[in-house]
């Protein structure tokens, strides 16, 4: 079985800030990693995700990325928070076994303040 | 391309009632799912398909159907609808890669009283 832990379901950060939200996956083949994002009263955008090769991906909106195959993570990381940044982020896995299911982690509310 | 579309935007149905949600998309992806979404508990998988004719069970699949006639469509039906079946249905497609990242329909709110 896969499963994917966000541990905080909110993360509050100062504008300009550098923000890390967290993602933690368990999968039995291989994980094809995805984080997404929701804004207030709309469907999921894809941000970024990890396939294969460097561990350090980079996404839309300055978002990055870095896989960590002996720690199982996949924390989402932006070096300079914005205000607009604000909106609830979902952590996602794949397993190379079943490629057709995804899991999602329950989400994290980040909120940038000016 | 419209994307993934999802109708209706909203639902009102008695408990015991029947419906279909219906999700369609035009970019011939392989890969379909319905996801319902509920405070502090993420995304949850009902139902997935990875190709026409083909569909299996996700995460909660008691009390929904699903079938792929066709590669475009694919609609979730509630069977007798109760109020914990209240929530916000999405449904999202993707290419048939483990890699796919998937397209999300805006989504349909379903109240059940």
């Amino acid at each position: 079985a896969q499963s994917v832990a966000q541990p905080e379901d909110q993360v509050n950060v100062a504008e300009g800030n550098p923000l890390t939200v967290k993602c933690t996956y368990s999968v039995s083949g291989n994980p094809y990693l995805f984080w997404y994002v929701q804004y207030p009263n709309r469907g999921l955008q894809f941000l970024l995700k990890y396939i294969t090769g460097d561990n350090l991906v980079k996404g839309s909106y300055g978002f990055e990325a870095e896989f960590n195959k002996s720690q199982t993570s996949f924390h989402l990381k932006k070096p300079s928070a914005l205000v607009s940044d604000s909106a609830l982020y979902f952590c996602a896995v794949r397993d190379d076994t079943n490629a057709g299911k995804s899991t999602f982690g329950d989400g994290t509310t980040l909120t940038v303040k000016p | 391309n419209a994307g993934v579309t999802q109708t209706p935007k909203f639902q009102v149905l008695k408990t015991g009632q029947s419906m279909t949600l219906q999700c369609a998309q035009d970019m011939n992806h392989e890969y379909m799912s319905w996801y319902r979404q509920d405070p502090g508990m993420g995304l949850r998988l009902i139902h997935y398909s990875v190709g026409a004719g083909i569909t299996d069970q996700g995460e909660v699949p008691n009390g929904y159907n699903v079938s792929r006639s066709t590669t475009e469509d694919f609609p979730l039906r509630l069977l007798s609808a109760a109020p914990s079946q209240t929530s916000v249905y999405f449904c999202a497609s993707s290419y048939g890669l483990a890699g796919g990242s998937q397209f999300f329909g805006p989504g349909t709110r379903l109240t059940v009283l």
